[in-house]
């Protein structure tokens, strides 16, 4: 199976910062990357597919960028709804993958 | 509106089995190949098994091979999880997704039901 490794852990930042968020696969997947946010009890929400495309409905605040074996995700100007998990997913090989997840919380 | 609603969740003894539904509406159901990913407490998401639009091909993680069954009913707009020998490491919250579309977006899981909990314990 393809590992992926995010990080950090966990980010803590201001409203209004720029952060920066890094998913790194363990072998080449192309550009068949997501990037998903969660909120306590709710479920996970795609905001990025295909490495760098914006999910319709999602901030444009949130920018992805990457291909083959490194990717990140960056949110511009941090708003206090974008504190969350995000979790990155690979779906260019079955079985499907997530990341870990990096904890973005409030400084 | 795309609505998914998980149910079957519970408490259940090691070694034990449970039936897991995921009722659908506001989309073709049978145009859309449908998921199961699980999540346990504090951890990232993990995909659990895929079924295709038609039924015919089904994908199982190697973790629950064997004992979880996968199954829809395109004319109920419903798809299940059979899940036998269960064990501690099957806790966690169980969601229903949608794939985002077909081909290469199989494996890209959009929108997700709100969830069920599967406890395994004595």
């Amino acid at each position: 199976d393809i590992q992926l490794t995010q990080s950090p852990s966990t980010l803590s930042a201001s409203v209004g910062d720029s952060v920066t968020l890094t998913c790194r696969a363990s072998q080449s997947i192309g550009r068949r990357l997501a990037w998903y946010q969660q909120k306590p009890g709710k479920p996970p929400k795609v905001v990025i597919y295909e490495a760098s495309n914006l999910e319709s409905g999602a901030p444009s605040t949130f920018s992805g960028s990457g291909s083959g074996t490194d990717f990140t995700l960056t949110i511009s100007s941090l708003q206090p709804d974008d504190f969350a998990n995000y979790f990155c997913q690979q779906y260019q090989t079955y079985s499907w993958t997530f990341g870990q997840g990096t904890k973005v919380e409030m400084k | 509106e795309v609505q998914l609603v998980e149910s079957g969740g519970g408490l259940v003894k090691p070694g034990g089995s449970l039936t897991l539904s995921c009722e659908t509406s506001g989309f073709m159901f049978s145009a859309y190949s449908m998921n199961w990913v699980r999540q346990a407490p504090g951890k990232g998401p993990e995909w659990v098994a895929s079924i295709t639009n038609s039924g015919r091909e089904i994908y199982y993680a190697d973790a629950v091979e064997g004992r979880f069954i996968i199954a829809r009913d395109n004319g109920k707009n419903s798809l299940s999880l059979q899940m036998d020998r269960l064990g501690a490491e099957d806790t966690g919250v169980y969601y229903c997704a949608r794939s985002y579309g077909s081909g290469s977006f199989i494996g890209l899981f959009d929108p997700w039901g709100q969830g069920v909990l599967v406890s395994v314990s004595s």
